[in-house]
């Protein structure tokens, strides 16, 4: 099974303020048809999660323009330009290339 | 909009079965494959297994392999969770998701306990 490694496991951030959070993947998740299935969930306290990124980059319909989504083969990262308050939450990676589907760990992010 | 509903969940005994539904609407039920994916009490995502948009195609997670089982009926836009010999660490939260623009249920909990 791929792993999905997620860094820090916590990140405090000033409000206004970049956060970038690391996804790195045991194996490369370049598919055989070429694309990479690399998402980002966001779930907020007591919510359900919500995909912000799909394909290492692609944000979803009504995600902010702060979310940003890069990388390739293993290496992957998030990254929120000015950090708001509705931001605070988990943050998972999961990789679609290959069965199982498999997540990382999760990223809390929380407000300094 | 799409909605999933999730149900059936509840207080089990080890070993005993559960069934959990999802019920959707807002979009082509029948064209679209759909996961199950759980969370145990503070823990991150676990994915579980997916069955296809016709039913004709299942993928497990080793954790559940032999154990649970996924079936759909696309007349009646729902999609079940068959959950049998049930252990104290499937204690979680259960969410179906649809395929492609992961959209999530609220989730249904599931407490497998003496």
């Amino acid at each position: 099974d791929v792993v999905m490694t997620q860094s820090p496991l916590s990140l405090p951030v000033t409000l206004g303020q970049p956060a970038s959070i690391s996804c790195r993947s045991s194996e490369s998740l370049v598919s055989s048809d070429g694309s990479t299935y690399l998402n980002w969930f966001q779930q907020r306290p007591g919510q359900s999660p919500r995909r912000l990124i799909y394909k290492i980059s692609n944000r979803d319909s009504g995600v902010p323009e702060r979310f940003s989504g890069s990388g390739s083969g293993t290496d992957f990262t998030l990254k929120i330009s000015r950090v708001e308050a509705e931001d605070v939450g988990v943050y998972y990676c999961m990789q679609g290339s290959q069965w199982p589907l498999t997540f990382g760990g999760g990223t809390k992010v929380e407000i300094k | 909009q799409v909605q999933l509903v999730e149900s059936g969940g509840g207080v089990v005994q080890p070993g005993k079965s559960l069934r959990l539904s999802c019920g959707a609407s807002g979009f082509t039920f029948s064209s679209y494959g759909m996961h199950w994916v759980r969370q145990a009490p503070g823990k991150g995502l676990e994915w579980l297994g997916v069955i296809s948009y016709d039913g004709s195609k299942k993928i497990f997670a080793d954790s559940v392999k032999g154990r649970f089982n996924v079936s759909r009926d696309n007349s009646k836009n729902t999609v079940i969770l068959q959950m049998d010999s049930l252990r104290a660490e499937d204690t979680a939260m259960y969410y179906c998701v649809k395929d492609q623009t992961w959209n999530w249920g609220q989730g249904t909990l599931v407490v497998v306990s003496p």
